[in-house]
């Protein structure tokens, strides 16, 4: 159980463009889904949290208008990457929150071009 | 400022020895969490650690946590090159109905034969 599905698990998009990713819970409802970056080599940084119904809470740094979080059920989140330029180019990974503990999709890598 | 740090930060060792991977956190946490993610993938969780002397072991790996050092250790036991992978520690930092994970830097472990 817990299993939490992304899609695409890549995409190449030219630059200017905007590109949406998924994040599913399969067999469980999530009230909070986190969205994280990771760029080769480095650790994971929390971008936000998107909590069902309500408008999602950003990191510092992160620019709300540019990264577009929508939470409107409990078994999905969506992302959208806007006017994506080539340094937004990295691993996204969502994860969704089941009694305290996190379940992590497979992550979606994004090229920008 | 709210830190996890880990050490050693690459780690290189033969099969069929022992060593231990570090997690330092610095502020009261009661919630900790250990992942592994091999190269391309997304996060696989291994440990949750919930309490202070919680210790969890799962093949020739083992977790621990002491709250009260802020301290939480991963040792590996006669390790196998199936086990070289990054390895992630991640603290729940706010607490409560609101958290979210700070994650560590990561460990690359690398098992020569």
């Amino acid at each position: 159980g817990a299993v939490v599905s992304q899609h695409p698990s890549r995409v190449i998009c030219k630059s200017g463009t905007s590109v949406k990713i998924e994040c599913r819970s399969l067999d469980f409802q999530a009230t909070t889904m986190f969205w994280y970056r990771q760029f080769p080599k480095q650790s994971l940084m929390l971008m936000a949290t998107s909590n069902e119904g309500s408008k999602a809470t950003y990191e510092q740094g992160v620019e709300k208008d540019k990264f577009l979080i929508n939470h409107a059920s409990l078994t999905l989140s969506t992302l959208t990457v806007t006017s994506a330029h080539p340094e937004d180019s990295s691993f996204y990974i969502c994860s969704a929150d089941r009694l305290y503990e996190q379940y992590f999709g497979p992550g979606t890598r994004l090229t920008v071009t | 400022e709210l830190k996890v740090e880990q050490n050693p930060l690459f780690l290189s060792m033969q099969e069929g020895k022992n060593y231990t991977i570090y997690c330092n956190y610095s502020t009261t946490s009661d919630r900790l969490y250990w992942y592994r993610q091999d190269p391309g993938k997304s996060l696989e969780s291994l440990f949750v650690l919930l309490s202070n002397g919680a210790v969890k072991q799962e093949g020739r790996l083992m977790a621990s946590l002491d709250t009260k050092a802020r301290l939480s250790t991963l040792h590996i036991t006669a390790a196998v090159h199936d086990l070289s992978a990054t390895y992630f520690c991640a603290v729940d930092l706010r607490g409560g109905s609101n958290y979210k994970l700070t994650f560590g830097k990561g460990t690359l472990l690398t098992v020569n034969p």
